[in-house]
Protein backbone atom coordinates (compact mmCIF):
# COMPACT_ATOMS: atom_id res chain seq x y z
CA UNK A 1 0.00 0.00 0.00
CA UNK A 2 0.88 3.60 -0.97
CA UNK A 3 2.18 5.56 2.16
CA UNK A 4 1.12 9.03 3.25
CA UNK A 5 1.53 11.22 0.14
CA UNK A 6 2.01 15.09 0.06
CA UNK A 7 2.67 17.61 -2.65
CA UNK A 8 4.57 19.74 -3.59
CA UNK A 9 8.05 18.85 -1.57
CA UNK A 10 9.16 21.93 -1.65
CA UNK A 11 7.93 25.36 -2.19
CA UNK A 12 9.21 28.88 -1.81
CA UNK A 13 7.11 32.03 -1.05
CA UNK A 14 7.68 35.53 0.10
CA UNK A 15 6.71 36.91 2.90
CA UNK A 16 2.67 37.85 2.79
CA UNK A 17 1.79 35.46 0.14
CA UNK A 18 -1.05 32.39 0.53
CA UNK A 19 0.49 28.74 0.43
CA UNK A 20 -1.73 25.65 0.09
CA UNK A 21 -0.46 22.29 0.74
CA UNK A 22 -1.83 19.09 0.04
CA UNK A 23 -1.56 15.85 2.01
CA UNK A 24 -3.59 12.37 0.98
CA UNK A 25 -3.77 9.11 3.61
CA UNK A 26 -2.87 5.78 3.42
CA UNK A 27 -5.94 4.00 1.75
CA UNK A 28 -8.68 3.01 4.71
CA UNK A 29 -7.09 6.13 6.79
CA UNK A 30 -9.98 8.54 7.27
CA UNK A 31 -8.05 10.77 9.72
CA UNK A 32 -5.73 13.39 9.31
CA UNK A 33 -3.08 15.85 11.55
CA UNK A 34 -0.90 18.38 10.43
CA UNK A 35 2.39 19.12 11.97
CA UNK A 36 4.66 21.83 11.94
CA UNK A 37 8.50 21.11 12.20
CA UNK A 38 11.45 24.17 12.64
CA UNK A 39 14.49 22.88 11.62
CA UNK A 40 16.37 21.25 14.96
CA UNK A 41 12.92 20.97 16.72
CA UNK A 42 10.34 18.19 16.88
CA UNK A 43 7.36 18.37 15.22
CA UNK A 44 4.21 20.80 16.60
CA UNK A 45 0.42 19.85 16.44
CA UNK A 46 -1.55 22.26 14.10
CA UNK A 47 -4.75 20.61 13.33
CA UNK A 48 -6.52 17.11 13.66
CA UNK A 49 -9.54 15.92 11.43
CA UNK A 50 -11.47 12.95 12.00
CA UNK A 51 -13.59 11.92 9.20
CA UNK A 52 -13.84 15.21 8.17
CA UNK A 53 -14.47 17.30 11.08
CA UNK A 54 -12.05 19.17 12.76
CA UNK A 55 -11.27 17.57 16.46
CA UNK A 56 -8.21 19.26 17.73
CA UNK A 57 -6.16 22.65 16.88
CA UNK A 58 -2.88 23.40 18.14
CA UNK A 59 -1.67 27.07 19.40
CA UNK A 60 -1.50 28.53 16.02
CA UNK A 61 -2.45 31.76 14.65
CA UNK A 62 -5.49 32.43 12.96
CA UNK A 63 -3.75 32.30 9.58
CA UNK A 64 -3.54 28.56 9.51
CA UNK A 65 -6.27 26.67 8.56
CA UNK A 66 -7.00 23.34 7.25
CA UNK A 67 -10.07 21.00 5.68
CA UNK A 68 -10.31 17.61 4.69
CA UNK A 69 -12.42 16.27 2.01
CA UNK A 70 -14.78 13.58 1.17
CA UNK A 71 -12.30 11.35 0.11
CA UNK A 72 -10.27 12.23 2.77
CA UNK A 73 -7.56 14.13 1.77
CA UNK A 74 -6.60 17.25 3.08
CA UNK A 75 -5.34 20.84 2.60
CA UNK A 76 -3.50 23.03 4.93
CA UNK A 77 -3.64 26.47 3.88
CA UNK A 78 -1.53 29.16 5.88
CA UNK A 79 -2.20 33.54 4.89
CA UNK A 80 0.09 36.05 5.08
CA UNK A 81 3.24 34.38 5.37
CA UNK A 82 5.72 35.27 7.92
CA UNK A 83 9.75 34.24 7.52
CA UNK A 84 9.32 32.19 10.71
CA UNK A 85 6.53 29.92 9.09
CA UNK A 86 9.63 28.16 7.16
CA UNK A 87 9.61 24.85 7.85
CA UNK A 88 8.84 21.20 7.05
CA UNK A 89 5.07 20.16 7.30
CA UNK A 90 4.10 17.37 7.42
CA UNK A 91 0.55 15.38 7.47
CA UNK A 92 0.00 11.81 9.50
CA UNK A 93 -2.71 9.56 8.95
CA UNK A 94 -4.25 6.87 11.06
CA UNK A 95 -7.20 4.60 11.23
CA UNK A 96 -9.85 5.38 13.31
CA UNK A 97 -9.68 3.66 16.80
CA UNK A 98 -6.20 2.95 16.03
CA UNK A 99 -3.28 4.25 18.36
CA UNK A 100 -0.27 4.99 16.12
CA UNK A 101 -0.34 8.06 13.52
CA UNK A 102 1.72 7.58 10.40
CA UNK A 103 4.17 10.36 8.73
CA UNK A 104 4.48 11.45 5.48
CA UNK A 105 7.63 12.62 3.55
CA UNK A 106 6.39 16.35 4.00
CA UNK A 107 6.67 19.78 2.58
CA UNK A 108 9.35 22.03 3.02
CA UNK A 109 8.25 25.66 3.19
CA UNK A 110 10.93 28.56 2.76
CA UNK A 111 9.18 31.94 3.05
CA UNK A 112 12.17 34.76 1.62
CA UNK B 1 9.37 23.10 32.01
CA UNK B 2 8.74 21.64 28.66
CA UNK B 3 6.11 18.95 28.33
CA UNK B 4 9.12 16.57 26.91
CA UNK B 5 12.26 16.86 26.96
CA UNK B 6 14.93 15.08 25.40
CA UNK B 7 18.78 15.39 24.85
CA UNK B 8 19.47 16.60 21.27
CA UNK B 9 22.97 15.46 21.21
CA UNK B 10 24.40 14.40 18.79
CA UNK B 11 25.84 11.58 19.78
CA UNK B 12 28.00 9.69 18.12
CA UNK B 13 29.44 5.69 18.19
CA UNK B 14 31.18 2.87 16.86
CA UNK B 15 29.53 0.62 14.86
CA UNK B 16 28.10 -2.35 17.06
CA UNK B 17 27.32 -0.28 20.20
CA UNK B 18 24.35 -0.14 22.09
CA UNK B 19 22.77 3.30 21.84
CA UNK B 20 20.50 4.14 24.74
CA UNK B 21 18.25 7.33 23.68
CA UNK B 22 15.74 8.78 26.69
CA UNK B 23 12.66 11.15 27.28
CA UNK B 24 11.54 12.46 30.61
CA UNK B 25 7.69 14.13 30.52
CA UNK B 26 5.51 16.17 33.19
CA UNK B 27 2.30 15.09 32.08
CA UNK B 28 1.40 12.00 34.23
CA UNK B 29 -1.93 12.20 31.96
CA UNK B 30 0.26 10.75 29.31
CA UNK B 31 -0.21 7.04 28.23
CA UNK B 32 0.62 6.19 24.64
CA UNK B 33 4.84 6.39 24.04
CA UNK B 34 6.11 6.23 20.62
CA UNK B 35 9.51 6.82 19.05
CA UNK B 36 10.09 7.57 15.63
CA UNK B 37 13.12 7.62 13.36
CA UNK B 38 13.56 10.66 11.21
CA UNK B 39 16.25 10.83 8.55
CA UNK B 40 17.60 13.97 6.96
CA UNK B 41 14.64 15.86 5.12
CA UNK B 42 12.19 12.82 5.23
CA UNK B 43 9.17 12.78 7.46
CA UNK B 44 9.30 10.76 11.13
CA UNK B 45 8.89 6.84 10.74
CA UNK B 46 7.52 5.01 13.71
CA UNK B 47 9.73 2.55 15.28
CA UNK B 48 7.89 1.35 18.22
CA UNK B 49 4.69 2.27 20.39
CA UNK B 50 4.16 1.14 23.61
CA UNK B 51 1.13 1.50 25.94
CA UNK B 52 1.41 2.39 29.38
CA UNK B 53 4.10 1.27 31.62
CA UNK B 54 6.67 -2.27 30.75
CA UNK B 55 9.12 -3.26 27.71
CA UNK B 56 8.31 -4.40 24.34
CA UNK B 57 11.06 -5.54 22.13
CA UNK B 58 10.94 -5.63 18.21
CA UNK B 59 14.36 -7.00 16.49
CA UNK B 60 17.19 -5.08 17.32
CA UNK B 61 15.37 -2.07 19.25
CA UNK B 62 13.92 -2.20 23.04
CA UNK B 63 11.54 0.33 24.47
CA UNK B 64 11.03 1.22 27.98
CA UNK B 65 8.10 2.72 29.67
CA UNK B 66 8.75 4.12 33.54
CA UNK B 67 5.56 6.33 34.31
CA UNK B 68 6.05 6.02 38.18
CA UNK B 69 9.73 7.99 36.76
CA UNK B 70 7.98 10.25 33.76
CA UNK B 71 10.95 8.65 31.57
CA UNK B 72 10.76 6.31 28.40
CA UNK B 73 14.00 5.10 25.93
CA UNK B 74 14.73 3.01 23.39
CA UNK B 75 17.55 0.42 23.29
CA UNK B 76 19.31 -0.20 20.05
CA UNK B 77 21.18 -3.08 19.96
CA UNK B 78 24.27 -3.82 17.81
CA UNK B 79 23.91 -0.25 16.13
CA UNK B 80 25.07 0.20 12.00
CA UNK B 81 25.69 2.75 10.08
CA UNK B 82 21.83 2.98 8.43
CA UNK B 83 20.44 3.13 12.41
CA UNK B 84 22.23 7.09 12.29
CA UNK B 85 18.96 9.15 12.01
CA UNK B 86 17.27 11.70 14.45
CA UNK B 87 15.46 9.85 16.97
CA UNK B 88 11.90 11.19 17.97
CA UNK B 89 9.91 10.29 20.80
CA UNK B 90 6.56 11.25 21.07
CA UNK B 91 3.57 10.65 23.76
CA UNK B 92 -0.29 11.39 24.03
CA UNK B 93 -2.30 11.16 26.74
CA UNK B 94 -5.58 10.15 24.56
CA UNK B 95 -3.76 7.65 21.79
CA UNK B 96 -2.53 8.51 18.99
CA UNK B 97 -5.79 8.92 16.50
CA UNK B 98 -7.63 10.20 18.85
CA UNK B 99 -5.49 13.16 20.23
CA UNK B 100 -2.72 15.22 19.30
CA UNK B 101 1.02 13.67 19.73
CA UNK B 102 3.62 15.42 21.65
CA UNK B 103 7.07 15.12 20.46
CA UNK B 104 10.59 15.72 22.02
CA UNK B 105 13.27 17.73 20.13
CA UNK B 106 14.98 14.65 19.13
CA UNK B 107 18.37 13.19 19.26
CA UNK B 108 20.76 12.72 16.51
CA UNK B 109 22.78 10.05 16.43
CA UNK B 110 25.66 8.66 14.00
CA UNK B 111 26.86 5.38 14.28
CA UNK B 112 30.50 4.92 12.40
CA UNK B 113 31.90 2.17 10.55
Amino acid sequence: DAGVTQSPTHLIKTRGQHVTLRCSPISGHKSVSWYQQVLGQGPQFIFQYYEKEERGRGNFPDRFSARQFPNYSSELNVNALLLGDSALYLCASYRTGADTQYFGPGTRLTVL
Amino acid sequence: QKEVEQDPGPLSVPEGAIVSLNCTYSNSAFQYFMWYRQYSRKGPELLMYTYSSGNKEDGRFTAQVDKSSKYISLFIRDSQPSDSATYLCAMSAEGGSQGNLIFGKGTKLSVKP
